[in-house]
């Protein structure tokens, strides 16, 4: 079957760095997906990875190992608006979009 | 501006009752999609549409049906709504489906339809 683990929740500090990963299983790959959401607001992207490797974008960097299935978002010089979930979604080989349940980072000043 | 709207934000109606909800999208994009967003924060696609195919997610009920009036609209339409039909449900577009640079495959969502069952 098709699935995505991400941890349910994780805590850190104002200013500080966050790592969250993500393990993916599903059948055919096309692409690795970030997006952040916030409480009672929709979706938005962060980031793609299809090739193996660290993309970054600004304070956010995403990083993909397809051999191992896993990726991971790494949120730097994190600031009390970084308070969200955070959705790692597979692309499969029918294009279809596979989430996790997200991961819902509490920033603590 | 708004790229992907969806009518009504807040929908609270009884159980038994049909209801639809509308999704327009401004950008252009080729593909729509819903999904649904339960209390533990899934988020399930439901359908996947554009002019040539209808993905079909087989665990979502008959009751669910898309109706897409031109390639800008896509709306949901919940006959005999039942209590566990409560969650938000999020409408989304991207550019086409298959292939391509990241672009086009990113899904820009609308701000989702809180639907309550009582």
């Amino acid at each position: 079957g098709q699935n995505i683990d991400q941890p349910t929740e994780m805590t850190a500090t104002e200013g500080a760095i966050v790592q969250i990963n993500c393990t993916y299983q599903t059948s055919g790959f096309n692409g690795l997906f970030w997006y952040q959401q916030h409480a009672g607001e929709a979706p938005t992207f962060l980031s793609y990875n299809v090739l193996d490797g660290l993309e970054e974008k600004g304070r956010f960097s995403s990083f993909l190992s397809r051999s191992k299935g896993y990726s991971y978002l790494l949120l730097k010089e994190l600031q009390m608006k970084d308070s969200a979930s955070y959705l790692c979604a597979a692309m499969d080989s029918n294009y279809q979009l596979i989430w996790g349940a997200g991961t819902k980072l509490i920033i603590k000043p | 501006d708004t790229a992907v709207s969806q009518t009504p934000k807040y929908l609270v109606t009884q159980m038994g009752n049909d209801k639809s909800i509308k999704c327009e999208q401004n950008l252009g994009h080729d593909t729509m999609y819903w999904y649904k967003q339960d209390s533990k924060k899934f988020l399930k696609i439901m359908f996947s549409y554009n002019n040539k195919e209808l993905i079909i997610n087989e665990t979502v009920p008959n009751r669910f049906s898309p109706k897409s009036p031109d390639k800008a609209h896509l709306n949901l339409h919940i006959n005999s709504l039942e209590l566990g039909d409560s969650a938000v449900y999020f409408c989304a577009s991207s550019p086409q489906t298959s292939g391509g640079p990241s672009s086009y495959n990113e899904q820009f969502f609308g701000p989702g339809t809180r639907l309550t069952v009582l």
